[in-house]
C-alpha cells in the first residue's frame, strides 16, 4: 500500500493563479480531509469528505474547493491564489466518521504564493 | 471554537531523561483524544487514540493517560532518545463539534540532546 499520496510536493504560484493539489489513498478509507499548517498554529481543517459524492466545509474553507468523485481521490482546488494561502497542506484519511480511528497523513504540499 | 492547549511549547532534554507533556481540552461532550508524532519534513504519525476516561495506552517507551472529567491527557516518554526528537500533537474530537472535525493543538516540540 502506498498509503496517502500527495502531489506536488512543492509549488510556487503567483497571486491570482489557480491550481489543484492532488490527494489519493489506497486504503479504501471513507473519510478524507485537507488541513493547512501555519507557523504558531495547529493543523486547521479546510474541507472534509465522509464518502464519495459528499463534502463539507471545515474551519477555514474560504478560497478552496473540493470534490470527491471516487473513494480514492480528494483534490483541493485553489480558485485564485492569495499570499495568505502560503502554507503547508496535508491530506489525511481514516476509516471512520467519528474520529475514533487514527488519521493517516500524506507527506504534505508546501505552497508559496507570491 | 474549541481550544486545545498543549504545554510546554518546547522542551529540551538530555538523552536518557524521562519527560512528559500535557494536552488540555474542554471536558464537556468528549468523544476522542488523539496523539501524533510529527518529525521534521515528514507527516504526522498516529501514536494513540483514546476514548475512555482513565484510558492508558503504551507503545514502547511512550505512554499516555486520559482524564476526560478534568479535560487533560499526559504523554510520557521514558528514557528519551535522540530519535524521539519531534513535535507531539494532540487532537480533540467533541460530539458537539460542528463539522465533525478534530481540533489540533499547536504541539510540543521535543529535542533530545545526545
Amino acid at each position: 500500500n502506498a498509503g496517502v499520496t500527495q502531489t506536488p510536493k512543492f509549488q510556487v504560484l503567483k497571486t491570482g493563479q489557480s491550481m489543484t493539489l492532488q490527494c489519493a489513498q489506497d486504503m479504501n478509507h471513507e473519510y478524507m480531509s485537507w488541513y493547512r499548517q501555519d507557523p504558531g498554529m495547529g493543523l486547521r481543517l479546510i474541507h472534509y469528505s465522509v464518502g464519495a459524492g459528499i463534502t463539507d466545509q471545515g474551519e477555514v474553507p474560504n478560497g478552496y474547493n473540493v470534490s470527491r468523485s471516487t473513494t480514492e481521490d480528494f483534490p483541493l482546488r485553489l480558485l485564485s491564489a492569495a499570499p495568505s494561502q502560503t502554507s503547508v497542506y496535508f491530506c489525511a484519511s481514516s476509516t471512520q466518521w467519528g474520529h475514533t480511528d487514527t488519521q493517516y497523513f500524506g507527506p504534505g504540499t508546501r505552497l508559496t504564493v507570491l | 471554537i474549541l481550544n486545545v492547549e498543549q504545554s510546554p511549547q518546547s522542551l529540551h532534554v538530555q538523552e536518557g531523561d524521562s519527560t512528559n507533556f500535557t494536552c488540555s481540552f474542554p471536558s464537556s461532550n468528549f468523544y476522542a483524544l488523539h496523539w501524533y508524532r510529527w518529525e521534521t519534513a515528514k507527516s504526522p504519525e498516529a501514536l494513540f487514540v483514546m476514548t475512555l476516561n482513565g484510558d492508558e495506552k503504551k507503545k514502547g517507551r511512550i505512554s499516555a493517560t486520559l482524564n476526560t472529567k478534568e479535560g487533560y491527557s499526559y504523554l510520557y516518554i521514558k528514557g528519551s532518545q535522540p530519535e524521539d526528537s519531534a513535535t507531539y500533537l494532540c487532537a480533540f474530537y467533541s460530539a458537539k463539534t460542528s463539522g465533525s472535525r478534530l481540533t489540533f493543538g499547536e504541539g510540543t516540540q521535543l529535542t533530545v540532546n545526545p
